[in-house]
């Protein structure tokens, strides 16, 4: 039982280049999160899903895109990589219930040249 | 507009003394609040949590109070040990799904 995985731990992108941050739970749950944290700050919601198919823009969506087509992966899209989405971003999963707390992944460090 | 507040940065506490982690809201209206401890290169870890009904919840060494009237909650570590020093998030949720981190603080328990 592995929880939430992310992939890749690392990557340096260029400016103007995309790519795909993959997050995996085999919880079962229905709610997943992206959230990023810049150095000095808390965890920014950029995306969340409460299940397969339905998904919707938290506080800092500019620049990103997801997918949600199953109830296990919740893949965040780069477009057009800048240097402002240099960050770390985890993904996050809980049951659906108020308040229920968030399981993390181990997060992703990106950084943007 | 920051909702949740963590106003200290960064913390030292000796080995075996009590520490107070504090967090400032705005929104009277969240229902749950959380507290996440973080370490260096790893996810935030889910620690403790309490209810808007109540003022007080205990596990372990960590317990966190609970002040509606003056919108503010404390985490409590007694005794702190080294492996206690992290970064400690509070987060609060008001039923949209969503949960709003504050921005840490780093507590160093010094041996």
């Amino acid at each position: 039982n592995a929880g939430v995985t992310q992939t890749p731990k690392f990557r340096i992108l260029k400016i103007g280049q995309s790519m795909t941050l993959q997050c995996t739970q085999d919880m079962n749950h229905n709610y997943m999160y992206w959230y990023r944290q810049d150095p000095g700050m808390g965890l920014k919601l950029i995306y969340y899903s409460v299940g397969a198919g339905i998904t919707d823009k938290g506080e800092v969506p500019n620049g990103y895109n997801v997918s949600r087509s199953t109830t296990e992966d919740f893949p965040l899209r780069l477009e057009l990589a800048a240097p402002s989405q240099t960050s770390v971003y985890f993904c996050a999963t809980n049951s659906g219930s108020g308040g229920d707390t968030q399981y993390f992944g181990p997060g992703t460090r990106l950084t943007v040249l | 507009d920051q909702q949740v507040k963590q106003n200290s940065p960064s913390l030292s506490v000796q080995e075996g003394r009590i520490s107070i982690l504090n967090c400032d809201y705005t929104n009277s209206m969240f229902d749950y609040f959380l507290w996440y401890k973080k370490y260096p290169a790893e996810g935030p870890t889910f620690l403790i949590s309490i209810s808007s009904i109540k003022d007080k919840n205990e596990d372990g060494r960590f317990t966190v109070f609970l002040n509606k009237s003056a919108k503010h909650l404390s985490l409590h570590i007694v005794p702190s040990q080294p492996g206690d020093s992290a970064v400690y998030f509070c987060a609060a949720y008001k039923g949209t799904y969503k949960y709003i981190f504050g921005t840490g603080t780093r507590l160093k328990v010094l041996a």
